[in-house]
C-alpha cells in the first residue's frame, strides 16, 4: 500500500462547480499534512495546511479525519484558474520529511 | 525579495559526467530538501539537511551528493553512478524541521545527452 493514496483523476468540472478530492495515508503516527498545488511542468506551491479542526481559505476548505487516516480538499465554485494537480501532503517522519502523493488533476472547463 | 532560487532552469549531462544543480534560499530557514520527480511519480526526497554542516540520506540517495557549507546554499551533485537522472529537479526549505510546511523552487529539468 502506497503510503500517500490519492485518485489521478483526471476531473473535469465546469466552472462554478464544487470539487472535493480525498486522499489517504497509512502511517497513523502522522503528525501535520498540507495540500500543494502544482501547475504543468512547475514547481508545487503549498495551498494550505491541515489542520485537526479542519479549515478554511476562501473557497477551499481541508478536513482531516484521523481515525479513517484520510484528508479531504473541497473547492467551491470553481475558476479556470483552478486548473491543476492537486498534492496531498503528509509529515511522517522525522526531520520533517514529506511524503507526497502522486496529484489529482483537476480541468475546470467552459 | 525573499524566496529559494535554483540554477540552472536546464541541464543537459554527457555519459559519465557529473553535474551540480545550485539551490540558494534568502529566507533564513533552517531545513533544506532536495526531491526529484518523475513523470506520473510523487517527489521522492533524494537528502535534506536540518542545520548547517549536517546532512542526511533521503530515500533515494544512490548517485546523489549534497553539502551545506552554508545556511543559505545546498547545491545537489547528480554523479556518473546516477543511472537513470534525467528528471525534475527541486529544492525546498522550512524554518525548521518541525512539522513546517515546506516552500520551493522553480526546479531543474536534468536531461541526458
Amino acid at each position: 500500500r502506497k503510503e500517500v493514496e490519492q485518485d489521478p483523476g483526471p476531473f473535469n468540472v465546469p466552472e462554478g462547480a464544487t470539487v472535493a478530492f480525498n486522499c489517504t495515508y497509512s502511517n497513523s503516527a502522522s503528525q501535520s499534512f498540507f495540500w500543494y498545488r502544482q501547475d504543468c511542468r512547475k514547481e508545487p506551491k503549498l495551498l494550505m495546511s491541515v489542520y485537526s479542526s479542519g479549515n478554511e481559505d476562501g473557497r477551499f476548505t481541508a478536513q482531516l479525519n484521523r481515525a479513517s487516516q484520510y484528508i479531504s480538499l473541497l473547492i467551491r465554485d470553481s475558476k479556470l484558474s483552478d486548473s491543476a494537480t492537486y498534492l496531498c501532503v503528509v509529515n511522517s517522519g522525522g526531520g520533517n520529511k514529506l511524503t507526497f502523493g502522486t496529484g489529482t488533476q483537476l480541468k475546470v472547463e467552459l | 525579495d525573499g524566496g529559494i532560487t535554483q540554477s540552472p532552469k536546464y541541464l543537459f549531462r554527457k555519459e559519465g559526467q557529473n553535474v551540480t544543480l545550485s539551490c540558494e534560499q534568502n529566507l533564513n530557514h533552517d531545513a533544506m530538501y532536495w526531491y526529484r520527480q518523475d513523470p506520473g511519480q510523487g517527489l521522492r526526497l533524494i537528502y535534506y539537511s536540518q542545520i548547517v554542516n549536517d546532512f542526511q540520506k533521503g530515500d533515494i540517495a544512490e548517485g546523489y551528493s549534497v553539502s551545506r557549507e552554508k545556511k543559505e546554499s545546498f547545491p545537489l551533485t547528480v554523479t556518473s553512478a546516477q543511472k537513470n537522472p534525467t528528471a525534475f529537479y527541486l529544492c525546498a526549505s522550512s524554518i525548521d524541521s518541525s512539522n513546517q510546511p515546506q516552500h520551493f523552487g522553480d526546479g531543474t529539468r536534468l536531461s541526458i545527452l
